[in-house]
């Protein structure tokens, strides 16, 4: 199993501040994929990077691959109340097909 | 993207009985993945489930515990067996499609049991 490593495991911040959440890993993978969960909801597709170095930005969100395709990183700028919610990367792995290995989340809280 | 939809949302259960918890999808799909969610806690895949095969499992799940049908391209089928308060969890399916150039996994709302 490859692992990821997410940081911070928490956070709460208030709105109009900015926020940093990694995700890294030892191993490659050929892409890798950040969801949003609410609570009593599934995972939601936020973004997925493939090529090493990607940026991409979804409004106030901005995601980058590293270079080596093994860690990523999620700004938020100028929180908000409604980003409130556990952030999870998961890359894709191949002894299961798609299947995905996921980091352990972060939990963001954003107050008013 | 894909609509996937489970059954029950949620259900409390008893230790030692089973559970049946239902996927659909919007359309045909070749693989199909449970994962469980414990409380706290990230996604952890259960199985795969092709259609027409066995469900390959992940290291820690078995079969007698997890049994899963995948009767056709649209549907499957998790069963928790003889439950414990230690399976009390989230349990997720999940799709994959193509998106561009790269395949997107879509989940469903999930399943929250609860084993007393």
């Amino acid at each position: 199993t490859q692992l990821l490593e997410q940081s911070p495991q928490f956070l709460s911040i208030q709105e109009g501040e900015n926020l940093t959440v990694y995700c890294n890993s030892s191993s490659v993978f050929s892409s890798l994929q950040w969801y949003r969960q609410e609570p009593g909801e599934g995972p939601v597709l936020l973004v997925t990077v493939v090529t090493g170095g990607e940026v991409k930005k979804l409004k106030r969100l901005t995601f980058q691959f590293g270079d080596a395709r093994k860690d990523s990183s999620l700004h938020i700028t100028a929180a908000q109340t409604g980003d409130t919610g556990l952030y999870l990367c998961a890359g894709e792995y191949s002894n299961s097909g798609y299947a995905l290995n996921f980091g352990k989340g972060t939990s963001l809280l954003v107050t008013p | 993207s894909a609509v996937i939809s489970q059954k029950p949302s949620r259900d409390i259960c008893q230790r030692g009985t089973s559970l049946t918890i239902q996927c659909q999808v919007d359309s045909q799909v070749t693989m199909m993945f449970w994962y469980r969610q414990q409380p706290g806690q990230s996604l952890t895949l259960i199985a795969t489930a092709n259609q027409g095969s066995e469900a390959t499992y992940e290291s820690g799940f078995v079969i007698d515990k997890f049994p899963i049908s995948r009767p056709n391209l649209t549907f499957s089928t998790l069963t928790v067996s003889n439950m414990s308060p230690e399976d009390s969890s989230i349990y997720l399916c999940s799709v994959t499609r193509l998106a561009g150039v790269t395949d997107t996994q879509y989940f469903g709302p999930g399943t929250r049991l609860t084993v007393l």
